[in-house]
């Protein structure tokens, strides 16, 4: 199975803080890629990273890759309460994509 | 450009009875997957189609469940004969080539309950 691992399941910070997040995945990957999820929503995508990239910015998101160890971490800089949702990362191979149990986040003000 | 379309967005069902989960893709995409997530739980893979064929149903429990995305028309996920462990939000998603390329669009979801 392709299914991914985050950690933390639950992480909670003040306003300003910058929020790590990680992900491990099990085989070979075309793209590793990172969604966001508030309540009762569905994921919008965040951030892809390819699987010859070793890192990659958008905005206040950085995503790692590190594809010896498979694994991910996306960090987001100087948080803001809206950044309060689920994050989840998705290893992608061919036709297979798959999803980890994410991370909640909570960005207290 | 309209988003993934999901309807019904919220359905309750007794037991026994027939879900049917509708999808209609964005516009141009041809890709089409469904997800299932529990409460305080990631998306479990069930189904991958294209139009007219499913690629891969490996995630799919093998008695109840089906899926298909016509020619015309909206994918369905059909679930017969419902019980209460099949309670979840069920994901649409789709992309306009297969995946390896790049995102998936998301609709929001059909939460289904089951009494």
């Amino acid at each position: 199975s392709q299914q991914g691992e985050e950690d933390p399941q639950a992480l909670s910070i003040q306003e300003g803080e910058n929020a790590t997040m990680n992900c491990s995945y099990k085989t070979s990957i075309n793209n590793l890629q990172w969604y966001r999820q508030n309540s009762g929503r569905g994921l919008v995508h965040l951030i892809l990273i390819r699987s010859n990239e070793r890192e990659k910015h958008s905005g206040r998101l950085r995503v790692t890759l590190d594809t010896s160890k498979k694994s991910s971490s996306l960090l987001i800089t100087a948080s803001r309460a809206a950044d309060t949702a689920s994050y989840f990362c998705a290893s992608q191979l061919n036709n297979d994509m798959r999803f980890g149990a994410g991370t909640r986040l909570t960005v207290k003000p | 450009n309209a988003g993934v379309m999901q309807n019904p967005r919220h359905l309750v069902r007794r037991r026994g009875q027939e879900a049917r989960l509708r999808c209609s893709p964005m516009k141009g995409h041809s890709h089409v997957y469904w997800y299932r997530q529990l409460p305080e739980e990631g998306l479990k893979f069930m189904v991958y189609l294209q139009k007219e064929n499913i690629i891969d149903e490996s995630g799919m429990p093998k008695e109840r469940f089906s899926a298909e995305f016509p020619k015309e028309g909206p994918s369905i996920l059909r679930i017969q004969q419902v019980v209460r462990g099949d309670s979840a939000a069920y994901f649409c998603a789709s992309s306009p080539t297969g995946a390896g390329t790049g995102e998936l669009f998301f609709g929001e979801g059909s939460r289904l309950t089951v009494l």
